[in-house]
């Protein structure tokens, strides 16, 4: 059973970077065949999608948040990354990893997610 | 705003049958599989419908999906008191290369 879990600061300083970490379990990520990504959930809000990750280090990112966020992948933890820049308080959010069904961007089938961790930001 | 319109809200009594619709237009839900997403109150989304209208194994036959043209829809038939929560659709838009998620929908069982 695949297994995904959020880690990181649960407040950042406004103008600061947030990172996050999503540790995979049950699962490798380096077997390909699957999207990994980050999602993000504002109070009280609809889900927003925050970009992609293959195996391979190939990227997809929502055009409006594409000037700040960076993800990565360390398949040798078998663990991938989300960096968000110049944060405000409009980025505090409940900040979700997934992973999707297939290796097919095109299909968002979202089918493992992680709990889900609130970070808030202050100034 | 997103670009994968959905209604706030839905209602209905149990036992009712209730429709979500999810409006877009040619670069995601016209060219594109649709997902819908269901989220419990404090809990991940999950996932009840892929590629228009399958269904996952283990969400039971009363949630049906359906498309037509640049919209989509999710049925839920004989409604339960725990079927309350977040309804959402989603989709890869061509334009953005990137995935939309609608606004989301509660459903309210009175």
């Amino acid at each position: 059973q695949v297994q995904l879990q959020e880690s990181g600061p649960g407040l950042v300083k406004s103008s600061q970077t947030l990172s996050l970490t999503c540790i995979v379990s049950g699962g490798s990520i380096s077997s390909g065949g699957h999207y990994w990504s980050w999602i993000r959930q504002h109070p009280g809000k609809g889900l927003e999608w925050i970009g992609y990750i293959f195996y391979s280090g190939s990227t997809y990112y929502n055009p409006s948040l594409k000037s700040r966020v960076t993800i990565s992948v360390d398949t040798s933890k078998n663990q991938f990354s989300l960096t968000l820049g110049s944060v405000t308080a409009a980025d505090t959010a409940v900040y979700y990893c997934a992973r999707t069904l297939s290796s097919i961007a095109a299909r968002p089938h979202f089918n493992y997610w992680g709990q889900g961790t609130q970070v808030t930001v202050s100034s | 705003q997103s670009v994968l319109t959905q209604p706030p809200s839905a209602s209905g009594t149990p036992g009712q049958r209730v429709t979500i619709s999810c409006s877009g237009s040619s670069s995601n839900v016209g060219n594109n599989y649709v997902y819908w997403y269901q989220q419990l109150p404090g809990t991940a989304p999950k996932v009840l419908i892929y590629r228009y209208y399958q269904r996952p194994s283990g969400v039971p036959d009363r949630f049906s999906g359906s498309k037509s043209g640049t919209s989509a829809s999710l049925a839920i038939s004989g409604l339960r008191s725990e079927d309350e929560g977040d309804y959402y659709c989603a989709a890869w838009d061509d334009g953005l290369s990137g995935v939309l998620f609608g606004g989301g929908t509660r459903l309210t069982v009175l």
